[in-house]
């Protein structure tokens, strides 16, 4: 079983603070994809890194690939009310038909 | 085209009953996927279909479960005999490339 462990499982932080999220395995995959999910909603796609060392950014969110395609993180810069959500990294092996293997996410709490 | 649709949204059913749920994936997507999602856990994968052929089970997927994809378009998940431990967002998924969409889910409460 090829595992992601997302950390912190929970994060409470004010409007303005910056954060970072850490989704870790010990398997390599060809792609890993962000997902932010709000109460009795599906996931919604956030971005896809597929090459070791990537950086993409959408606003106010950096994601960053790990050099070794293992790892990855999720910064946020001055985080307001609107980001909270529970937020899920999913990675992918090549072979696996698109299968993704999920984190058990991160549940952030933005406080006005 | 709005993106994945599953329906119902909600079901609530008692135990031992059947139930089914639909997935209609978006237009041109071939993969389509079933995930089973508990409170405090990311999804689990259940199965995975390629156009019409289911091509992995998860051992998750017990007998009681089974998945159809008759025409490669939509799909529906059965489960037969339901127990209070199939409570869960069952989550429908498509994709074309490296990238999946989830539909809004099916909240399944077995009382």
């Amino acid at each position: 079983t090829q595992l992601l462990e997302q950390s912190p499982q929970f994060l409470s932080i004010q409007e303005g603070e910056n954060l970072t999220v850490y989704c870790n395995s010990s398997s390599v995959f060809s792609s890993l994809q962000w997902y932010r999910q709000e109460p009795g909603e599906g996931p919604v796609l956030l971005v896809t890194v597929v090459t070791g060392g990537e950086v993409k950014k959408l606003k106010r969110l950096t994601f960053q690939f790990g050099d070794a395609r293992k790892d990855s993180s999720l910064h946020i810069t001055a985080a307001q009310p609107g980001d909270t959500g529970l937020y899920l990294c999913a990675g992918e092996h090549g072979t696996s038909y698109g299968k993704l293997t999920f984190g058990q996410g991160t549940i952030l709490t933005v406080h006005p | 085209d709005t993106g994945v649709s599953q329906n119902p949204r909600h079901k609530i059913t008692k135990r031992g009953q059947n139930v089914t749920f639909r997935c209609d994936p978006i237009s041109e997507h071939n993969r389509l996927y079933w995930y089973r999602q508990t409170l405090g856990q990311g999804p689990e994968f259940l199965t995975y279909f390629q156009n019409e052929a289911q091509l992995e089970k998860s051992r998750l997927l017990s007998d009681r479960f089974s998945a159809e994809r008759p025409k490669g378009s939509f799909s529906t998940l059965e489960i037969q005999r339901t127990e209070q431990g199939d409570s869960a967002m069952y989550l429908c998924a498509s994709s074309f490339g490296p990238e999946a969409f989830f539909g809004q889910g099916t909240r399944l409460t077995v009382v």
